[in-house]
């Protein structure tokens, strides 16, 4: 069974300073990776999509890179903001026979500080 | 572009009542998905389409029926509401290439449910 594990659970840093959010799974036969981010009460709103083939995707400040062989996928936000603040999940997408699902990590919680 | 759209935002049922959430999204999305979200548990995957008559269930169905008539719309009914359904839920659609999503998945902004 797939496990997806995102370490560490809280995160907290200074404005300015650089965020690097780890994700990990289990089985390397992904068929692709997307993180999202969660504000409170609030819904999930998608911040990459790095596709099986692909090894980092890139959208402004974030940088997300992806290796399956060793089962990891990290989340790097440059030059964080209090605006980033906010609940970071990793999914996969795993297939089984001839559909795909997703698996999420429990997520990483982060704060901002001014 | 409305994306995907969850009614209720909030409900309060009592143990033993039946409801149905709705979802609909406008994107043509062959995908669509229902989740819940616990404290510590992370998302689990309640049933999922890959098309309209087509449905799967996911990690936690029991307790849950999906239908799926149309493209747009994918409602999920709690049979016999029970306190252990108390959760968070969001609806998700995403393209498709061959049944595996293959797209960016898009989310609805969530029901939050209270059984008492």
């Amino acid at each position: 069974k797939q496990e997806v594990t995102q370490i560490p659970a809280a995160l907290s840093v200074p404005e300015g300073e650089n965020l690097v959010l780890n994700c990990s799974f289990t089985d390397s036969a992904i068929y692709n990776l997307q993180w999202f981010r969660q504000d409170p009460g609030k819904g999930l709103t998608s911040l990459l999509l790095i596709q099986s083939s692909q090894r980092e995707q890139t959208s402004g400040r974030l940088n997300a890179s992806l290796d399956k062989s060793s089962g990891r996928s990290t989340l790097y936000i440059a030059a964080s903001q209090p605006g980033d603040s906010a609940t970071y999940l990793c999914a996969v997408i795993i297939v089984r026979g001839s559909w795909g699902k997703f698996q999420f990590g429990a997520g990483t919680q982060v704060v901002v500080t001014p | 572009n409305a994306g995907v759209t969850q009614t209720p935002k909030f409900q309060v049922l009592k143990t033993g009542q039946s409801m149905t959430l709705q979802c609909a999204q406008d994107m043509n999305h062959e995908y669509m998905s229902w989740y819940r979200q616990d404290p510590g548990m992370g998302l689990r995957l309640i049933h999922y389409s890959v098309g309209a008559g087509i449905t799967d269930q996911g990690e936690v169905p029991n307790g849950y029926n999906v239908s799926r008539s149309t493209t747009e719309d994918f409602p999920l009914r709690l049979l016999s509401a029970a306190p252990s359904q108390t959760s968070v839920y969001f609806c998700a659609s995403s393209s498709t290439g061959g049944g595996r999503p293959n797209t960016e998945a898009f989310f609805g902004q969530g029901t939050r449910l209270t059984v008492v």
